[in-house]
């Protein structure tokens, strides 16, 4: 079985404290996704990453950035966060080189920023 | 960007037949359909996908008209534990970021 994990499923930041959010998949999956979810609004997709140190914008990449250094792990980065990034984060990962679908996703990270 | 419309929610009672229907009018011809299925606190989990006519598996089916300008996920005699949202997704041809969930329908199973 796939399995995609994240660093923590509850957290606590301030505003204006740069936030870490990692995700971590287990297959060797060429494709990393990261999304928010809020109610009424369903996954809008942050970024996403199809290779090591390559990553492209999402529709909504305004307050993030991401890391891919390794194939393995994605990481989401809000330089300064603010009270509207809090949300649940999602992550996910896919096989296929260019493919979105059949999506794995890790449990949600969700965040509260005060 | 094929962008998708679902009914915001649907009720059911248990041992029923459930369809729910997604519109995709801006489907590429290299795009998958593809439904998810996701319970509270959780994250999204793959049930089936299709590209055109129809596909079952031990879950689902999915029933793609010709057109492929939308697309149906039937579930045979639902249970309480089917009680969740259903995205449907659209895309993933060699660009992945084309893909765009739906706002996703809520499904309550009634007893």
């Amino acid at each position: 079985d796939v399995k995609v994990t994240q660093s923590s499923r509850y957290l606590v930041k301030r505003t204006g404290e740069k936030v870490f959010l990692e995700c971590v998949q287990d297959m060797d999956h060429e494709n990393m996704f990261w999304y928010r979810q809020d109610p009424g609004l369903g996954l809008r997709l942050i970024y996403f990453s199809y290779d090591v140190k390559m990553k492209e914008k999402g529709d909504i990449p305004e307050g993030y950035s991401v890391s891919r250094e390794k194939k393995e792990r994605f990481s989401l980065i809000l330089e300064s966060a603010s009270t509207n990034q809090t949300s649940m984060y999602l992550c996910a990962s896919s096989l296929l080189p260019g493919q979105a679908y059949e999506q794995y996703f890790g449990p949600g990270t969700r965040l509260t920023v005060t | 960007l094929a962008k998708t419309t679902q009914p915001i929610s649907m009720d059911s009672y248990e041992g029923q037949e459930v369809n729910i229907t997604c519109s995709h009018n801006n489907i590429a011809t290299n795009d998958y359909i593809t439904w998810y299925q996701q319970f509270p606190s959780q994250g999204p989990r793959f049930i089936i996908q299709g590209y055109k006519t129809k596909v079952t598996n031990e879950v689902a089916s999915l029933f793609i008209p010709a057109d492929r300008k939308s697309s149906t996920l039937s579930l045979p005699r639902v249970s309480l534990s089917d009680t969740a949202v259903y995205y449907c997704l659209v895309g993933g041809d060699t660009n992945a970021g084309k893909s765009t969930f739906g706002d996703g329908t809520t499904l309550t199973v009634k007893p």
